[in-house]
């Protein structure tokens, strides 16, 4: 079945590690990929985005991706994390590059100990 | 510019009372969405509209309708709520230009039926 896969629930990691948030989805052609984050009690806003290009994607608060055909991937990265990256951060896919809908993976929980 | 606007923030409703939640965008968007947050299963679609006047089923629409009342509102009725309603509701809003987009969300319902 066609889906967004975000391997891993909840995450723990120091002040000052690296991190790396996994997504893979299931979907023959290379879809429109995002990914948002969400504080707790908030909405959701964009990180970054790939439609085509370059397969390493910068976006805010210091993250980036790197698109992966071959393995269907696009995992999020960040150098040193900081304790207000405490959140939950979430994979999108949109099949139809059509500029629409949204089929979300399932959330990563980020914990930052200090 | 406030964005992506939601009310109410917070209701509780009987099984079987029926409710219509809010959304207005000032982003001149074409595109509007409704999704339902539960945990674990990050976020689902429930109906978009991809301009106005047109509305289209998303991944989960059963027990709701929605409204694209002009450009700027997108309402989504429950017309008897259900305790599998209890949730966290998003609206969001997107305009498709020069090949990118990205969806803007709201700041959430949660909604509880009991």
């Amino acid at each position: 079945a066609q889906s967004v896969t975000q391997p891993d629930i909840h995450i723990t990691v120091s002040e000052g590690a690296s991190l790396e948030l996994r997504c893979n989805y299931s979907y023959g052609a290379t879809p429109y990929l995002f990914w948002y984050v969400q504080s707790p009690g908030q909405g959701l806003q964009l990180l970054l985005k790939y439609f085509s290009g370059d397969t390493l994607v910068q976006g805010i608060k210091g993250f980036e991706a790197e698109f992966k055909r071959s393995q269907s991937s696009f995992n999020l990265r960040k150098p040193s994390v900081h304790w207000s990256d405490a959140a939950e951060y979430f994979c999108a896919v949109d099949p139809y590059n059509q500029g629409g809908k949204l089929i979300f993976g399932q959330g990563t929980e980020l914990s930052v100990k200090p | 510019n406030a964005g992506v606007t939601q009310t109410p923030k917070f209701q509780v409703l009987k099984t079987g009372q029926s409710m219509t939640l809010q959304c207005a965008q000032d982003m001149n968007h074409n595109s509007m969405y409704w999704y339902r947050q539960d945990p674990g299963m990050g976020l689902r679609l429930i109906y978009y509209s991809a301009s106005e006047g047109t509305t289209d089923k998303g991944e989960v629409p059963n027990g709701y309708n929605v409204s694209r009342l002009n450009k700027r509102e997108f309402s989504l009725r429950l017309e008897s709520a259900a305790p599998s309603q209890t949730s966290v509701y998003f609206c969001a809003s997107s305009e498709f230009e020069s090949g990118s987009y990205e969806q803007y969300f709201g700041p959430g319902t949660r909604l509880t039926v009991t």
